[in-house]
């Protein structure tokens, strides 16, 4: 099956710094991405659907000078949380669909936990 | 308005016993019906994709199945392992989004 990573797999911060998290596509090619965060015990909230080479596509109520997202490549996109507060604390996920399976489903990532200090 | 509604949230069975989850959804132009396992601090983990109603898809011991308004997640005999909290989620027409429901939380006593 498609594999998707993300690093870091944790990190903490001190408030007001930035922080980067990667999600790659290991074993297929994917002109979209997308972000999703989870607090506990709910369910995955879509952040941002990312495109390879265009802007992102960020979901009603999410800061996109916030949370900035790049997608160089057709295996690579970056969410970076800028100025960081403890309220941006949460589990972080990206997936992304194997366009070449001809399959919609998506796969996900094993997720970045962010804790602001 | 688009809904993924999922129950029970939380359900706990003896090791061997079998049952459902169920996942009710009403959605314009549903394209695709997925079901997911989550594990604790993991990213969800797929399982099946359904695309039209009367489909069914297996895998070990875990079942499911689509209708035109509903999905079921048949679980039999289920073994420790099987703990885990299982995410319904669907895709229509419009575009690549996906929608999940809250899930349901299985644990399987030994």
């Amino acid at each position: 099956g498609a594999v998707v990573s993300q690093h870091p797999s944790w990190v903490i911060c001190k408030s007001g710094t930035s922080v980067k998290i990667e999600c790659r596509s290991l074993d297929f090619q994917a002109t979209t991405m997308f972000w999703y965060r989870q607090f506990p015990k709910q369910s995955l909230m879509l952040m941002a659907t990312s495109n390879e080479g265009s802007k992102a596509t960020y979901e009603q109520g999410v800061e996109k000078d916030k949370f900035l997202i790049n997608h160089a490549s057709l295996t690579l996109s970056t969410l970076t949380v800028t100025s960081a507060h403890p309220e941006d604390s949460s589990f972080y996920i990206c997936s992304a669909r194997d366009l070449a399976s001809g399959g919609y489903e998506q796969y996900f990532g094993p997720g970045t936990r962010l804790t602001v200090t | 308005e688009d809904q993924v509604t999922q129950s029970p949230e939380a359900l706990r069975l003896q090791e061997g016993e079998s049952s459902s989850l169920n996942c009710s959804y009403t959605v314009s132009g549903l394209r695709g019906l997925f079901w997911y396992r989550q594990d604790p601090g993991k990213g969800p983990e797929f399982l099946f994709t359904l695309y039209s109603a009367g489909e069914e898809k297996e895998k070990e011991r875990l079942k499911a199945t689509l209708t035109k308004k509903e999905s079921f997640l048949h679980i039999t005999a289920p073994k420790p392992e099987d703990s885990a909290t299982y995410l319904c989620a669907l895709t229509m027409n419009r575009d690549d989004k996906i929608i999940f429901g809250k899930g349901t939380r299985l644990h399987i006593l030994p």
